[in-house]
């Protein structure tokens, strides 16, 4: 079975400041998918950034990166300059494939960054 | 925010009740999901639709039952509420075919409280 895990319950930041949230992933099937997901304090899930297990390269959005380690099983959400917009629960989550090519995402427990001025 | 309303936004009920929560989608998706997130645990599948009365079981469907009577609305139905079901319950849509690997689009979820 597939497993997302996040070790960090809670991170706290100083603004501007560069950091890195981990996740790690258990899974036997060699096709992949990995994201990262943003809830702020209002309770909307919103997506920010993609790996597929064959991608060459790590994914990159703006600010945010994914420093995907395929051979630890680890895929780390870095967000570059952080903002106070920034403090939200991040969530790691990865992709299963099932019936009729349905997207099951298995999601991690979730970090809580705290961004302080 | 891919045309996703889920209503209500907050309900609370008691113990023994039915509770039914809608998702309902204007862009024509093939595949919806029902989630429940709770502390400690992020977002956990419960049921998921794959078309019009094509719908199958996810990690945590106990007590929870769906219908897809029509490509716009998927229904979750909680038979007798139970207080283990409080929770927040997202609704989301997938799209293939994706450049990003099928990404979840979510709803903004509903805030049951069973008391």
């Amino acid at each position: 079975a597939q497993k997302i895990t996040q070790t960090q319950p809670g991170m706290f930041v100083q603004e501007k400041e560069a950091v890195t949230l981990d996740c790690t992933y258990d899974t036997s099937d060699p096709s992949y998918g990995l994201f990262w997901y943003k809830q702020p304090s209002s309770g909307e899930m919103i997506f920010l950034i993609y790996q597929g297990s064959y991608d060459q390269q790590n994914a990159t959005e703006g600010r945010y990166s994914l420093n995907f380690q395929k051979a630890r099983k680890s895929a780390n959400l870095v967000i570059s300059a952080s903002q106070l917009g920034d403090s939200a629960m991040y969530f790691c989550a990865m992709r299963e494939i099932k019936i009729q090519g349905a997207q099951k995402l298995v999601f991690g427990q979730g970090t809580r960054l705290t961004i302080n001025p | 925010d891919a045309g996703i309303t889920q209503s209500p936004r907050h309900k609370v009920t008691e113990t023994g009740t039915p509770v039914t929560l809608r998702c309902h989608q204007t862009e024509n998706h093939r595949y919806m999901y029902w989630y429940r997130q709770d502390p400690g645990h992020g977002l956990r599948l419960i049921h998921y639709s794959y078309g019009v009365k094509d719908t199958d079981k996810g990690e945590v469907s106990d007590g929870y039952s769906v219908s897809r009577s029509k490509t716009e609305d998927f229904l979750l139905t909680l038979e007798s509420a139970t207080s283990s079901q409080t929770s927040v319950y997202f609704c989301a849509i997938s799209v293939t075919p994706s450049g990003q690997g099928g990404k979840l689009f979510f709803g903004s979820g509903t805030q049951l409280s069973v008391l």
